[in-house]
């Protein structure tokens, strides 16, 4: 069974700021790909990036860019200049490949402040 | 478009009731994905349909009926509901591929926020 760890239950940081999400995993598949999801108070799960396990290179959209340490099984959120809509749920999640179910973790809470 | 719809947005049931929630996708996806997410929880997984075969039932309690009528659709029937089952229900699709180096994104609908009285 696969297990994810989000061990910072909310951050706080100024608009314009730098902010850095963690996130651990622990599994035993060698082929995986790991997501960042975002939930703002609607409560609509979105999509904010996704990695390859099998890749090295660190996924990055726009302002949001991870840091993957695969012999680690740590996989960071990093958001550059952090904006007020930024404010969400932010959930690490796992998944082993094909039609499979997510595991996520337990969600650290962001708030960004004007 | 990444669109996954939820009716109704809304439910509120009683333990005696027999309801049904929905979920569409017209992007092609041939899995699909219910999950329930209890307030200030993560989502945990429910079940599971790829190809429109049930492939993964999380050990759900049977008053949780899934159903999925065809690609774009999936339902899921609720009866004899406790009020420890309130919480958001989450719908999400994938394109449902077995193998291979993309991974298989699940896209999510804005849930139904089920209350049993």
């Amino acid at each position: 069974a696969q297990t994810v760890t989000q061990s910072q239950p909310e951050m706080s940081v100024q608009e314009a700021e730098t902010v850095t999400l963690s996130c651990t995993y622990d599994t035993s598949e060698n082929n995986y790909y790991l997501f960042w999801y975002k939930q703002p108070p609607s409560r609509q799960m979105i999509l904010v990036i996704r990695q390859e396990a099998y890749k090295q290179q660190n996924a990055t959209e726009n302002r949001f860019s991870v840091n993957f340490q695969k012999a680690a099984k740590s996989f960071s959120l990093k958001i550059s200049d952090s904006q007020l809509g930024d404010t969400a749920m932010y959930f690490c999640a796992f998944m082993r490949g094909g039609a499979d179910g997510l595991t996520f973790g337990k969600g650290t809470h962001l708030i960004i402040q004007p | 478009d990444t669109e996954v719809t939820q009716t109704p947005k809304h439910l509120v049931m009683g333990m005696t009731n027999k309801k049904s929630l929905k979920c569409e996708q017209h992007m092609g996806h041939r899995a699909m994905y219910w999950y329930k997410q209890k307030a200030k929880k993560p989502p945990e997984l429910m079940f599971v349909y790829s190809y429109e075969k049930l492939s993964i039932n999380e050990s759900v309690p049977s008053r949780f009926s899934p159903e999925c009528p065809n690609s774009s659709l999936l339902n899921l029937h609720l009866h004899a509901l406790q009020p420890e089952d309130s919480a958001l229900y989450l719908c999400a699709s994938s394109q449902g591929q077995s193998s291979g180096r993309v991974p298989d994104t699940q896209y999510f609908g804005p849930g139904t926020r089920l209350t049993v009285l």
